[in-house]
């Protein structure tokens, strides 16, 4: 069966400092992988996808990057954290034609 | 572009009472629809979809017809418990399920 892997599962980061936020998908191949973030009481805004390695669309312009250095493995990073990227960060994979499978995300607290 | 709007929340309900949260949308042809469930502290889980017309997607209780005429997928269920407390997202996606819009979320506090 497929499982989803994010890491970590808390952080807390002071502004100004890096981020790399990692997520990897375990029995299947080719995933079309997904990037979120929920602010606190509120919906899910999609930050990026990427339907295969190297290939990365960015729905919002900001401070944040993500990589896909391997088939299933997919990377959100930021060189420089801002007090607004504080939130619940989500990521997620599916199969062409299928639903999306959530990680248990990241809780990531700038101080 | 495509949107999906819920009502807005926090829902209270009593045990064993009967549970509606509504969602509409509006898309381009003939998307899928679905419903989530996320815990406190956890990512999301699909909780049942849709895929056409007049489906009703069903699941631990839960169920949510599809209604092209009206362009809703409300979810209900007829008697909830303590452990269904959670936040609900109403979702869209186009065909390939490449991207999906969810709306924001309606939060459910059930009290014994």
């Amino acid at each position: 069966s497929q499982t989803i892997h994010q890491w970590p599962a808390t952080l807390v980061q002071p502004v100004g400092s890096p981020l790399s936020l990692e997520c990897t998908v375990e029995g299947t191949s080719n995933p079309n992988l997904y990037w979120y973030r929920q602010a606190a009481g509120r919906g899910l805004q999609l930050l990026f996808y990427s339907v295969g390695i190297g290939q990365i669309s960015s729905e919002v312009p900001q401070n944040l990057s993500a990589s896909r250095p391997q088939d299933r493995q997919f990377i959100l990073s930021s060189k420089k954290l801002l007090l607004s990227d504080s939130g619940f960060y989500l990521c997620a994979w599916s199969l062409p034609n299928q639903p999306q499978h959530f990680g248990d995300g990241t809780r990531l607290s700038i101080l | 572009g495509n949107s999906v709007t819920q009502m807005e929340g926090p829902v209270t309900l009593s045990e064993e009472a009967f549970l509606t949260i509504n969602c509409t949308y509006t898309a381009t042809g003939y998307p899928s629809l679905f419903w989530y469930v996320q815990y406190p502290g956890e990512g999301l889980q699909l909780l049942l979809k849709a895929t056409k017309a007049d489906d009703k997607g069903s699941n631990k209780g839960f169920e949510a017809t599809y209604r092209k005429e009206t362009t809703s997928f409300h979810l209900e269920k007829g008697s909830v418990q303590v452990s269904d407390s959670a936040v609900y997202f109403c979702a869209l996606s186009d065909r390939g399920y490449q991207k999906v819009t969810f709306g924001t979320g309606t939060k459910l506090q059930v009290i014994p």
